[in-house]
């Protein structure tokens, strides 16, 4: 079992939309959590951090849920630009602090 | 401003030569890593180290190399290519709790 899952999609979605994402981890002494946003052949940028209790950034909110193991990013009022893959990354402790990805949601926003 | 510098971004090897990819970060990370992302693969992490002198193995460590001598520096070395081993390749720096900070990427093809 793949220590971070995620629905690979891909989220074909309208302008305007709301979409969900959600992702779940198997590392409970998992620390740290993060969305990163990756567009086609660059490299994943931090999106934004996800922390218990839970956070919004504008149009995006992410979600903690530490008893069951899974992250959510909730995108409000999708933008073309948008379009990406967004890929959740969990920082575990006991051993290292070496980020794990998933393997990432793929987002389409059409007008 | 350079944070994690990445060389070259693009190669191409003849099964068999052997190569280096440099990372170089200027933020005094502890961690760094090494990760490979193949289609629908996500990205999987080949080496990574905890510190100066610190190497351990990833998720597909098999067919590369590294050394940690300075904080700055985390070269992977490709010891004799193979086609398998065509691929984006993405260095990260990142501390203990903090996001990762990836460098552009190498973008490398065995024929």
């Amino acid at each position: 079992r793949k220590e971070v899952e995620q629905d690979p999609g891909p989220f074909n979605v309208p302008e305007g939309a709301t979409v969900a994402f959600n992702c779940t981890y198997s590392n409970s002494a998992s620390q740290s959590f993060f969305w990163y946003r990756q567009d086609c052949r660059k490299e994943p940028k931090l999106l934004m951090s996800v922390y218990s209790s839970g956070n919004e950034d504008g149009r995006f909110t992410a979600q903690l849920n530490r008893a069951s193991q899974y992250i959510s990013l909730l995108i409000r009022d999708s933008k073309l630009s948008d379009s990406a893959t967004y890929l959740c990354v969990v920082n575990a402790a006991g051993g290292s602090y070496i980020p794990t990805f998933g393997r990432g949601t793929s987002l389409i926003v059409h007008p | 401003n350079a944070g994690v510098t990445q060389t070259p971004k693009f190669q191409v090897l003849k099964t068999g030569q052997s190569m280096t990819l440099q990372c170089a970060q200027d933020m005094n990370h502890e961690y760094m890593s090494w990760y490979r992302q193949d289609p629908g693969m996500g990205l999987r992490l080949i080496h990574y180290s905890v510190g100066a002198g610190i190497t351990d193995q990833g998720e597909v460590p098999n067919g590369y190399n590294v050394s940690r001598s300075t904080t700055e520096d985390f070269p992977l070395r490709l010891l004799s290519a193979a086609p398998s081993q065509t691929s984006v390749y993405f260095c990260a720096s990142s501390q203990t709790t903090t996001e990762a900070f990836f460098g552009q990427g190498t973008r490398l093809t065995v024929v």
